[in-house]
Order: structure tokens, then sequence, then C-alpha cells
């Protein structure tokens, strides 16, 4: 069955440091979602992507998070500087398009200390 | 915006027996998945339901769409059924709006 590819597992990183996560897709799929989700929460959008244009990144926190998809397949989420509150997980999503269902990556557990 | 609310927030069971979680949602939606977040914080998708009935195995859902709720079985449940069950749900021109979650924990 595809996966939705995400690296790395897990980021341990310091205030203040940068650091990217990356996401490949189910291959065909024009739609790419970022998610991030807190702690005994539920996931909240970062930023939606089709193709390789941004569709909604109203949630993204602009001074500091970044994200492209250049070739309109796989992605990269960068923070820079990191703070604190980063701490999360960071959720890559996929899908064929509008009303089919989305496909998860296995996440990015991101500690800033 | 659309309000998706879940309940029980939290459940506990014995290994074996039955449970309902519910989805409420305060619009009409095109989309409507059920997921189960395992301990290592991966996402699987149980059903994606906008209306109807589908079952697989000991999991079965349906969505009202017309009285906006969903609702997840699970029968004969087991230790790995452990975790947190999340509905979300789309509308035109948004993406996934995720509940809030209902934790579930299994005991043998």
């Amino acid at each position: 069955e595809a996966e939705v590819a995400q690296s790395p597992r897990y980021k341990i990183t310091e205030k203040s440091q940068a650091v990217a996560f990356w996401c490949d897709p189910i291959s065909g799929h024009a739609t790419l979602y970022w998610y991030r989700q807190i702690l005994g929460q539920g996931p909240e959008l970062l930023v939606q992507f089709q193709d390789e244009s941004v569709v909604d990144d109203s949630q993204l926190p602009k001074d500091r998070f970044s994200a492209e998809r250049l070739k309109g397949v796989d992605s990269t989420l960068k923070i820079q500087p990191a703070e604190l509150g980063d701490s999360a997980m960071y959720l890559c999503a996929s899908s064929p398009g509008v009303s089919n269902g989305y496909t998860f990556g296995s996440g990015t557990r991101l500690t800033v200390v | 915006g659309i309000q998706v609310e879940q309940s029980p927030p939290d459940l506990i069971l014995q290994e074996g027996a039955n449970s309902t979680l519910r989805c409420n949602f305060s619009d009409s939606v095109n989309n409507l998945q059920w997921f189960h977040q395992n301990p290592w914080g991966q996402l699987i998708n149980l059903f994606y339901i906008p209306s109807g009935t589908k079952q697989n195995g000991r999991l079965s859902a349906t969505t009202v769409a017309t009285e906006r709720y969903s609702l997840l079985y699970i029968s004969s449940s087991q230790t790995t059924d452990s975790g947190v069950y999340f509905c979300a749900v789309e509308q035109a021109g948004t993406a996934l709006i995720f509940g809030k979650g209902t934790t579930l924990s299994v005991s043998s």
C-alpha cells in the first residue's frame, strides 16, 4: 500500500536553531498538507499545497515558518528560529483531490529545548 | 468556521466490550474521515464516510449527513484498539478540520 514518507522521525533542537522537515506524498497526489499537533489536541492545518502552489497558509506563522513544494512533488517545512512552543508533532498528508480521503505520514516529533 | 465535537472525551473498556464514539458537526460537509492515532503518533485512516454506512472487520461507521453526525462502532474491543480516535471533516474550499478526539483505553 502506498505511503506518505516523512523524515526525520524525531528531532531535538535547541531554541533559536533552524530545523527542517521533509515529506514525500503518495505518487500522483496533487494536494499536500502540513499539520501541527500539540500534545493532547487534534491536528491543525499549517499549509496546503495544490501541486506547487500554496492554497492556504493562513495559519502558518510566517515570521518563523516557511514551506515549499518546488516541483509539485515532495515538500519541506522549515522553522527558523525554533521556539519552545514549537514542540509538537508535525504531520504531512496527501490527497488525490477534493473530496477524496487523506493519507497521513508517520510524522516528525519535534522537541525544542 | 465549522465546529467538530467528539464524545465521550475518554473511554475505558474491558477487552471484549463494545463501544460507540460520536462526532457532531455544525455545518454541511463533503468529506468525513475517522482516524485512529497509534501510540507512535501515526494517524491511521479507518473510514472515508461522508454519508452512509461502512464496515471493516470489527469496526463500522455511519454518517447521517442531514443530521450532521457520525458514529464509529467498535465491537469485541482488543487492547490494540487503544489510542485516540479522531473525526475530521472537510468543507468545500477547506482542508480537514479535526475534533479533539476520544481517548480509548482497553484493558485485558
